[in-house]
């Protein structure tokens, strides 16, 4: 199985809005609703954001959300703030019954 | 709050296997619908998910290392664990023990990681 598709940065103000996309194919991404995104800074373990495409755990800020169209999901920050640079991974169920993660996106917050 | 913690031997020889515990505290391994789960990095990139194995004992692998796994519950020591076997350099990788909620994407808790290096 391939990883699934992120652009390798993007970069945004504060108080600006950023997108991340993750492309995968109909027999993940566009197959289920089980993509997953997690935020990771430098020495940490992931950290949950979106699960479900666009459920938000209890304790992250409603600034995170996440959205699908066909076989590419996607994470937008909205009012974008210096701690949310750090490196962002999409996570999709498979039809093989496994799991994928995407290649990753560096955020930088200028 | 549930936590979890890897062990292992840090250093590993090319062609052997490597074997890691995820100890499991504040709550039962062997009850309700999770799946306990492995992940790794190798330093600079991104994550590799591993495999999982479900409070059921169903056992589900990536498709790339499926002939070189194994992973296992004790659920007398609320543990589980990974036997990855011939290791080679590319396996040298932080990793990470995992709880997916089954019927869900969501991995809420993690352990810290554990650093293995593959070198002779």
């Amino acid at each position: 199985q391939s990883a699934l598709t992120q652009p390798a940065s993007v970069s945004g103000s504060p108080g600006q809005s950023i997108t991340i996309s993750c492309t995968g194919t109909s027999s993940d991404v566009g197959g289920y609703n089980y993509v997953s995104w997690y935020q990771q800074h430098p020495g940490k373990a992931p950290k949950l954001m979106i699960s479900d495409v666009s459920n938000r755990p209890s304790g992250v800020s409603n600034r995170f959300s996440g959205s699908k169209s066909g076989n590419t999901a996607s994470l937008t920050i909205s009012g974008l703030q210096a701690e949310d640079e750090g490196d962002y991974y999409c996570n999709s169920y498979t039809s093989s019954s496994t799991w994928v993660f995407g290649g990753g996106t560096k955020l930088t917050v200028l | 709050q549930l936590q979890l913690q890897e062990s292992g031997p840090g250093l590993v020889k090319p062609s052997e296997t490597l074997s890691l515990t995820c100890t499991v505290s504040g709550g039962a391994i062997s009850s309700g619908d999770f799946h306990w789960g492995w992940i790794r990095q190798p330093p600079g990139k991104g994550l590799e998910w591993i495999g999982n194995i479900h409070s059921s004992g169903s056992t589900y692998y990536s498709p790339s290392l499926k002939s070189r796994l194994t992973i296992s519950v004790d659920t007398s020591n609320n543990q589980f664990s990974l036997n990855l076997s011939s290791v080679t350099a590319a396996d040298t990788a932080v990793y990470y023990c995992a709880r997916r909620r089954g019927g869900s994407s969501e991995i809420v808790y993690w352990g810290q990681g554990i650093l293995i290096t593959v070198s002779s």
